[in-house]
């Protein structure tokens, strides 16, 4: 199985700052990872596709970046609705496997 | 309106089976791969199942093989969940998702499942 480790598990950051999310795969993945975002309650919304394909309706401060092992999800202006959980998930090899998620607090 | 709208959750007691539904609306159905993702309370998202558009490829994760079987009728828009022999650790809300690696990928609102005597 293709384990996904997401750094950091947390983070707490203000509006306007810039964010690194990082999923590193146990295995080369090629581009085939994407980002998701969860509020509380809600179901999981991508974000981002094949690495860093933004998903339409996204706004563009999201953006992804990577290939084969290492990925990095970024928001370029840390906005109020960005608070949430955010998990990737790999979909190059069964089992699909998700990171285990990295929740974006207030600071 | 494009949708997935998940029924079927409820309480049940370990050992005990029930059956997920999907319904889908406002896409051409018989044309995408669909897979079931739960998430138990607090924790994060798990990859449980898939199958292709013709019900003749299906994957599952280990801890749920043997116990839980995916279908589909495409001419009812729908894809199931067979789920037998419940575990504690099957308490999750279940979604439903289209094309997880599919540019158009969609996910319904998802079920709770609850395993407790």
């Amino acid at each position: 199985d293709i384990q996904m480790t997401q750094s950091p598990s947390s983070l707490s950051a203000s509006v306007g700052d810039r964010v690194t999310i990082t999923c590193r795969a146990s295995q080369g993945i090629r581009n085939d990872l994407g980002w998701y975002q969860q509020k509380p309650g809600k179901a999981p919304k991508r974000l981002i596709y094949a690495t860093s394909s933004l998903q339409s309706g996204v706004p563009s401060r999201f953006s992804g970046s990577g290939s084969g092992t290492e990925f990095t999800l970024t928001i370029s202006s840390l906005q109020p609705e960005d608070f949430a959980t955010y998990y990737c998930l790999q979909h190059n090899s069964y089992p699909l496997t998700f990171g285990g998620g990295t929740k974006v607090e207030i600071k | 309106e494009v949708q997935l709208v998940e029924s079927g959750g409820g309480l049940v007691q370990p050992g005990g089976s029930l059956r997920l539904s999907c319904a889908a609306s406002g896409f051409t159905f018989s044309s995408y791969w669909m897979s079931w993702v739960r998430q138990a309370p607090g924790k994060g998202l798990e990859w449980v199942a898939n199958m292709n558009q013709y019900g003749s490829e299906k994957h599952y994760v280990d801890s749920v093989k043997g116990r839980f079987t995916i279908s589909r009728d495409n001419a009812k828009n729908s894809l199931y969940l067979q789920m037998n022999s419940l575990r504690a650790e099957d308490t999750a809300v279940y979604y439903c998702a289209r094309g997880l690696g599919a540019a158009d990928t969609l996910w319904g609102q998802g079920t709770l499942v609850t395993v407790s005597s």
